[in-house]
């Protein structure tokens, strides 16, 4: 059974900060690795995509990398913002075609 | 295209009622998937669709629930009866995945804006 670790699960910095978050995941089977911005009480919006034949990925001031062999992923955001303050969930397709695991997810937040 | 639909946005019943939840896909999706988010538990996938067939429904909690996908363009997920435990947002999310099956592709979900379900 894939399990998906979240660390820190919360987190604090001042604006202008540049920071990373952590995602590992136990079954390194993967079709895809995704990362999510979830506002309070709001859906889920889709942030960056990590093919598992890809290494990393950039949006922006958002880069996200993949490490299928010791089962990581990190989010690194550059010159954070307050409006950046959310939760940040990873989601791991795999090993099942189709079926994606979350972790908890990790709480930003960014003081002006 | 207007996204991943679903209705209602906020539903408050009694405990015993039945629950209809709906959701509408993103238009050519061929994966539908239904989840449940609470402050215990996180996210969960319950079940989710290939071309209107279920794949995998070992997320469904219990019998009280039930999901069904008439045609590409709508699913529901039912409650009966519906208990104080239920309570949660429920999410739907629809991907392409043509292909999903050669780790060469891969195709991002879409989540809709959830239900978020109180049964008293």
């Amino acid at each position: 059974k894939q399990e998906v670790t979240q660390i820190p699960a919360a987190l604090s910095v001042p604006e202008g900060e540049n920071l990373v978050l952590n995602c590992s995941f136990t079954d390194s089977a993967i079709y895809n690795l995704q990362w999510f911005r979830q506002d309070p009480g709001k859906g889920l919006t889709s942030l960056l995509l990590i093919q598992s034949s890809q290494r990393e990925q950039t949006s922006g001031r958002l880069n996200a990398s993949l490490d299928k062999s010791s089962g990581r992923s990190t989010l690194y955001i550059a010159a954070s913002q307050p409006g950046d303050s959310a939760t940040y969930l990873c989601a791991v397709e795999g090993p099942n075609a189709g079926k994606s695991t979350f972790g908890d997810g990790t709480t930003l937040t960014v003081k002006p | 295209d207007a996204g991943v639909i679903q209705s209602p946005r906020h539903e408050v019943t009694e405990m015993g009622q039945e629950v209809t939840l709906r959701c509408k896909p993103i238009s050519g999706h061929d994966y539908l998937f239904w989840y449940r988010q609470t402050m215990m538990r996180g996210l969960e996938l319950l079940i989710y669709f290939n071309n209107n067939v279920p794949i995998d429904d070992s997320g469904m909690p219990e019998d009280r629930f039930s999901a069904k996908m008439p045609n590409a363009s709508f699913s529901t997920l039912k409650i009966q009866p519906s208990e104080p435990r239920d309570s949660a947002v429920y999410f739907c999310a629809s991907s392409l995945g043509q292909g999903r099956t050669d780790l060469t592709f891969a195709y991002e979900q879409y989540f809709g804006p959830g239900t978020r379900l109180t049964v008293t």
